[in-house]
Protein backbone atom coordinates (compact mmCIF):
# COMPACT_ATOMS: atom_id res chain seq x y z
CA UNK A 1 0.00 0.00 0.00
CA UNK A 2 1.18 3.51 -0.64
CA UNK A 3 2.26 5.73 2.36
CA UNK A 4 3.72 9.17 2.80
CA UNK A 5 5.62 10.06 5.80
CA UNK A 6 6.66 13.78 6.86
CA UNK A 7 8.36 13.28 9.68
CA UNK A 8 8.25 17.37 10.98
CA UNK A 9 5.01 18.38 12.50
CA UNK A 10 6.48 22.37 12.72
CA UNK A 11 8.95 23.40 11.64
CA UNK A 12 10.31 27.37 12.42
CA UNK A 13 12.39 29.18 10.03
CA UNK A 14 13.26 33.22 10.29
CA UNK A 15 12.47 35.12 7.08
CA UNK A 16 14.76 35.20 4.54
CA UNK A 17 16.16 31.54 5.43
CA UNK A 18 16.20 28.90 3.21
CA UNK A 19 13.70 26.07 3.67
CA UNK A 20 13.87 22.15 3.19
CA UNK A 21 10.41 20.25 4.28
CA UNK A 22 10.69 16.35 3.74
CA UNK A 23 8.47 13.55 2.42
CA UNK A 24 9.62 10.32 2.11
CA UNK A 25 6.85 8.00 0.35
CA UNK A 26 6.32 4.63 0.07
CA UNK A 27 4.87 2.99 -2.77
CA UNK A 28 6.17 -0.05 -5.71
CA UNK A 29 5.91 1.56 -8.82
CA UNK A 30 6.94 4.76 -10.19
CA UNK A 31 5.15 7.37 -8.36
CA UNK A 32 2.86 10.77 -9.38
CA UNK A 33 4.29 12.63 -6.55
CA UNK A 34 2.46 16.28 -5.36
CA UNK A 35 3.25 19.14 -2.90
CA UNK A 36 0.24 21.05 -1.87
CA UNK A 37 -0.12 24.27 0.55
CA UNK A 38 -3.11 24.89 2.79
CA UNK A 39 -3.36 28.29 4.68
CA UNK A 40 -5.48 28.83 7.55
CA UNK A 41 -9.29 28.25 6.33
CA UNK A 42 -8.55 27.76 3.24
CA UNK A 43 -7.86 25.05 0.48
CA UNK A 44 -5.22 22.99 -0.76
CA UNK A 45 -3.55 24.60 -3.01
CA UNK A 46 -0.85 22.98 -5.44
CA UNK A 47 2.65 23.60 -5.56
CA UNK A 48 4.16 21.52 -7.78
CA UNK A 49 4.24 18.24 -9.22
CA UNK A 50 6.11 15.16 -10.20
CA UNK A 51 5.47 13.08 -13.30
CA UNK A 52 8.22 12.15 -14.67
CA UNK A 53 11.48 13.13 -16.67
CA UNK A 54 14.19 15.91 -14.89
CA UNK A 55 13.88 14.97 -11.27
CA UNK A 56 14.15 18.57 -10.21
CA UNK A 57 10.77 20.30 -10.37
CA UNK A 58 9.87 23.95 -10.43
CA UNK A 59 6.68 25.47 -8.44
CA UNK A 60 4.87 28.70 -8.00
CA UNK A 61 6.06 31.25 -5.47
CA UNK A 62 9.70 29.83 -5.92
CA UNK A 63 9.43 26.79 -4.68
CA UNK A 64 11.29 23.45 -5.92
CA UNK A 65 11.18 19.99 -5.00
CA UNK A 66 13.74 17.04 -6.00
CA UNK A 67 12.63 13.45 -6.54
CA UNK A 68 15.34 10.74 -5.51
CA UNK A 69 14.10 7.41 -6.36
CA UNK A 70 17.11 5.82 -4.69
CA UNK A 71 15.83 7.44 -1.22
CA UNK A 72 11.68 7.20 -1.79
CA UNK A 73 12.24 11.04 -1.07
CA UNK A 74 10.69 14.07 -2.69
CA UNK A 75 11.94 16.93 -0.23
CA UNK A 76 10.61 20.50 -1.23
CA UNK A 77 12.42 23.55 -0.85
CA UNK A 78 12.84 27.32 -1.26
CA UNK A 79 15.99 29.57 -0.75
CA UNK A 80 14.66 32.34 1.00
CA UNK A 81 11.03 31.98 2.75
CA UNK A 82 8.86 35.37 3.30
CA UNK A 83 6.23 36.01 6.16
CA UNK A 84 3.86 34.92 3.90
CA UNK A 85 5.01 31.22 3.19
CA UNK A 86 3.78 30.75 6.79
CA UNK A 87 1.13 27.88 6.17
CA UNK A 88 0.69 23.58 6.34
CA UNK A 89 2.43 21.72 3.59
CA UNK A 90 0.98 18.22 1.79
CA UNK A 91 2.99 15.87 0.27
CA UNK A 92 0.78 13.54 -1.83
CA UNK A 93 1.85 10.55 -3.90
CA UNK A 94 -0.61 9.09 -6.77
CA UNK A 95 -0.67 6.44 -9.23
CA UNK A 96 -2.08 5.48 -12.09
CA UNK A 97 -3.55 1.83 -11.04
CA UNK A 98 -5.97 2.83 -8.77
CA UNK A 99 -7.86 5.21 -10.28
CA UNK A 100 -5.79 9.15 -9.50
CA UNK A 101 -6.49 8.22 -5.44
CA UNK A 102 -3.67 10.30 -3.69
CA UNK A 103 -2.56 9.23 -0.43
CA UNK A 104 -1.43 12.54 1.73
CA UNK A 105 1.08 13.09 4.24
CA UNK A 106 0.25 14.41 8.06
CA UNK A 107 1.38 17.48 6.88
CA UNK A 108 4.06 20.20 8.24
CA UNK A 109 3.22 23.37 9.85
CA UNK A 110 5.58 25.95 9.19
CA UNK A 111 5.99 29.35 11.21
CA UNK A 112 8.05 32.04 9.92
CA UNK A 113 9.32 33.98 12.53
CA UNK A 114 10.53 38.11 11.73
CA UNK B 1 -8.73 30.33 -7.26
CA UNK B 2 -8.61 26.63 -8.56
CA UNK B 3 -11.46 26.74 -10.43
CA UNK B 4 -13.51 23.65 -8.32
CA UNK B 5 -16.22 25.24 -6.86
CA UNK B 6 -17.61 23.59 -3.16
CA UNK B 7 -21.05 24.39 -1.51
CA UNK B 8 -21.80 25.51 1.26
CA UNK B 9 -18.70 27.03 2.77
CA UNK B 10 -19.96 26.66 6.10
CA UNK B 11 -23.03 24.39 7.24
CA UNK B 12 -23.57 23.51 10.95
CA UNK B 13 -26.09 20.87 12.21
CA UNK B 14 -27.21 18.39 14.67
CA UNK B 15 -26.20 14.87 15.24
CA UNK B 16 -28.68 12.15 13.29
CA UNK B 17 -29.29 14.68 10.50
CA UNK B 18 -28.81 14.43 6.62
CA UNK B 19 -26.95 16.95 4.64
CA UNK B 20 -25.79 17.80 0.95
CA UNK B 21 -22.52 18.61 -0.01
CA UNK B 22 -22.19 19.75 -3.82
CA UNK B 23 -19.28 20.68 -6.25
CA UNK B 24 -18.73 21.93 -9.64
CA UNK B 25 -15.49 20.33 -11.31
CA UNK B 26 -13.05 22.70 -13.09
CA UNK B 27 -14.26 23.34 -16.96
CA UNK B 28 -13.90 20.26 -18.86
CA UNK B 29 -12.31 17.71 -16.09
CA UNK B 30 -14.36 14.51 -16.25
CA UNK B 31 -13.12 13.75 -12.71
CA UNK B 32 -14.14 14.34 -9.40
CA UNK B 33 -13.04 13.28 -6.18
CA UNK B 34 -14.32 13.76 -2.60
CA UNK B 35 -11.74 13.59 0.34
CA UNK B 36 -12.12 14.25 3.79
CA UNK B 37 -9.56 16.11 6.15
CA UNK B 38 -10.14 16.09 9.97
CA UNK B 39 -7.90 16.74 12.74
CA UNK B 40 -7.25 13.19 14.23
CA UNK B 41 -6.75 11.20 10.17
CA UNK B 42 -5.71 13.72 8.29
CA UNK B 43 -6.78 13.88 4.62
CA UNK B 44 -8.42 10.78 3.78
CA UNK B 45 -9.67 10.10 0.34
CA UNK B 46 -13.08 8.93 -0.01
CA UNK B 47 -14.53 8.24 -3.32
CA UNK B 48 -14.16 9.05 -6.98
CA UNK B 49 -16.16 9.66 -10.14
CA UNK B 50 -15.17 9.13 -13.54
CA UNK B 51 -17.92 10.80 -16.24
CA UNK B 52 -20.70 9.83 -14.27
CA UNK B 53 -19.19 6.12 -13.00
CA UNK B 54 -17.72 5.29 -9.49
CA UNK B 55 -13.95 4.52 -10.31
CA UNK B 56 -12.34 4.68 -6.90
CA UNK B 57 -13.60 4.25 -3.62
CA UNK B 58 -11.28 4.90 -0.29
CA UNK B 59 -12.77 5.07 3.08
CA UNK B 60 -15.78 6.08 2.58
CA UNK B 61 -18.75 4.95 5.46
CA UNK B 62 -21.90 3.54 4.12
CA UNK B 63 -23.74 6.49 6.21
CA UNK B 64 -22.29 8.51 3.34
CA UNK B 65 -22.73 8.10 -0.70
CA UNK B 66 -21.97 10.09 -3.38
CA UNK B 67 -22.88 10.75 -7.22
CA UNK B 68 -21.62 12.68 -10.09
CA UNK B 69 -24.47 13.65 -12.70
CA UNK B 70 -25.05 14.29 -15.94
CA UNK B 71 -23.53 18.16 -16.02
CA UNK B 72 -20.34 16.50 -14.20
CA UNK B 73 -21.43 17.98 -10.82
CA UNK B 74 -20.76 16.02 -7.62
CA UNK B 75 -22.69 15.35 -4.25
CA UNK B 76 -21.56 13.62 -1.33
CA UNK B 77 -24.62 13.22 0.55
CA UNK B 78 -23.82 12.24 4.61
CA UNK B 79 -25.92 10.69 6.52
CA UNK B 80 -27.40 9.89 10.45
CA UNK B 81 -24.61 11.98 11.18
CA UNK B 82 -22.28 12.04 14.66
CA UNK B 83 -19.91 14.26 16.01
CA UNK B 84 -17.19 12.39 14.62
CA UNK B 85 -18.34 13.46 11.12
CA UNK B 86 -16.86 17.06 11.69
CA UNK B 87 -14.35 18.09 8.98
CA UNK B 88 -13.78 19.55 6.53
CA UNK B 89 -14.58 17.92 3.07
CA UNK B 90 -12.99 18.81 -0.20
CA UNK B 91 -13.75 18.02 -3.23
CA UNK B 92 -11.10 17.92 -6.31
CA UNK B 93 -11.38 17.45 -10.00
CA UNK B 94 -9.18 16.28 -12.86
CA UNK B 95 -9.15 16.06 -16.59
CA UNK B 96 -9.09 12.28 -16.44
CA UNK B 97 -9.16 9.44 -14.57
CA UNK B 98 -5.46 9.40 -14.05
CA UNK B 99 -1.86 10.24 -14.56
CA UNK B 100 -3.32 14.08 -13.87
CA UNK B 101 -3.36 16.78 -11.66
CA UNK B 102 -6.02 17.19 -9.20
CA UNK B 103 -6.95 20.50 -8.40
CA UNK B 104 -9.03 21.02 -4.99
CA UNK B 105 -12.08 23.40 -3.79
CA UNK B 106 -11.85 25.64 -1.04
CA UNK B 107 -13.54 23.02 0.91
CA UNK B 108 -16.92 22.74 2.96
CA UNK B 109 -16.74 22.82 6.20
CA UNK B 110 -18.93 20.74 8.43
CA UNK B 111 -19.60 20.82 12.26
CA UNK B 112 -22.29 18.40 13.86
CA UNK B 113 -23.56 19.70 17.21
Amino acid sequence: AQSVTQPDIHITVSEGASLELRCNYSYGATPYLFWYVQSPGQGLQLLLKYFSGDTLVQGIKGFEAEFKRSQSSFNLRKPSVHWSDAAEYFCAVGNMEYGNKLVFGAGTILRVKS
Amino acid sequence: DSGVTQTPKHLITATGQRVTLRCSPRSGDLSVYWYQQSLDQGLQFLIQYYNGEERAKGNILERFSAQQFPDLHSELNLSSLELGDSALYFCASSVESSGNTIYFGEGSWLTVV
